[in-house]
């Protein structure tokens, strides 16, 4: 079967650089991606990995090490905006993503 | 690119009436749509994988009579919620999964999600 962890709440301030961690334990594995959702809307895509290193695109980079089986979401110069729950996934066979149950991130002033 | 729609956004009916929601992939071919749902502060918990011309495939404890799901075209899934009662009054989102996009086959763009309501 497929698991995720991710922490659940993660708090940081304006301007600030925060990192989101998730482990997964995979039966086969694929790549891990990541996704934010706000309050009362629906996930966004953000980032997928299949190969170790480091994955950049804007503010947002994504991490993977395949030998660790961890990953993380790093958000720099944090914006009232990025307030959000972000969700790890990775695919789980048939084209179905397993989810982890999300890190909610409050922005703070 | 890979944009979903979801039809309608939210929808109150009453306890009973069966409810229809649409879900469609604009500028891709989605060969598989996943239908979810959730429920405040949780996690998203898929219901069912449906690909297009075949029989939708649910999760353990989903039932298929009351959740039906069809596959019609690679651009529409629709999801009727049978009978609705109280208890299902939730967040129901789908994704879509295909080729066409930036991300790899297994990538799920989501659409916007209806909101249930059910009196």
């Amino acid at each position: 079967g497929q698991s995720l962890e991710q922490p659940s709440e993660v708090t940081a301030v304006e301007g600030a650089i925060v990192q989101i961690n998730c482990t997964y334990q995979t039966s086969g594995f694929y790549g891990l991606s990541w996704y934010q959702q706000h309050d009362g809307g629906a996930p966004t895509f953000l980032s997928y990995n299949a190969l170790d290193g480091l994955e950049e695109t804007g503010r947002f980079s994504s991490f993977l090490s395949r030998s660790d089986s961890y990953g993380y979401l790093l958000l720099q110069e944090l914006q009232m905006k990025d307030s959000a729950s972000y969700f790890c996934a990775v695919p789980s066979g048939a084209g179905k993503s397993t989810f982890g149950d999300g890190t909610t991130l409050t922005v703070k002033p | 690119g890979a944009v979903v729609s979801q039809h309608p956004s939210w929808v109150i009916c009453k306890s009973g009436t069966s409810v229809k929601i649409e879900c469609r992939s604009l500028d891709f071919q989605a060969t598989t749509m996943f239908w979810y749902r959730q429920f405040p502060k949780q996690s998203l918990m898929l219901m069912a994988t449906s690909n297009e011309g075949s029989k939708a495939t649910y999760e353990q404890g989903v039932e298929k009579d009351k959740f039906l799901i069809n596959h019609a075209s690679l651009t529409l899934s629709t999801l009727t919620v049978t009978s609705a009662h109280p208890e299902d009054s939730s967040f129901y989102i789908c994704s879509a999964s295909g080729t066409g996009t930036s991300g790899s086959t297994d990538t799920q763009y989501f659409g916007p999600g209806t909101r249930l309501t059910v009196l």
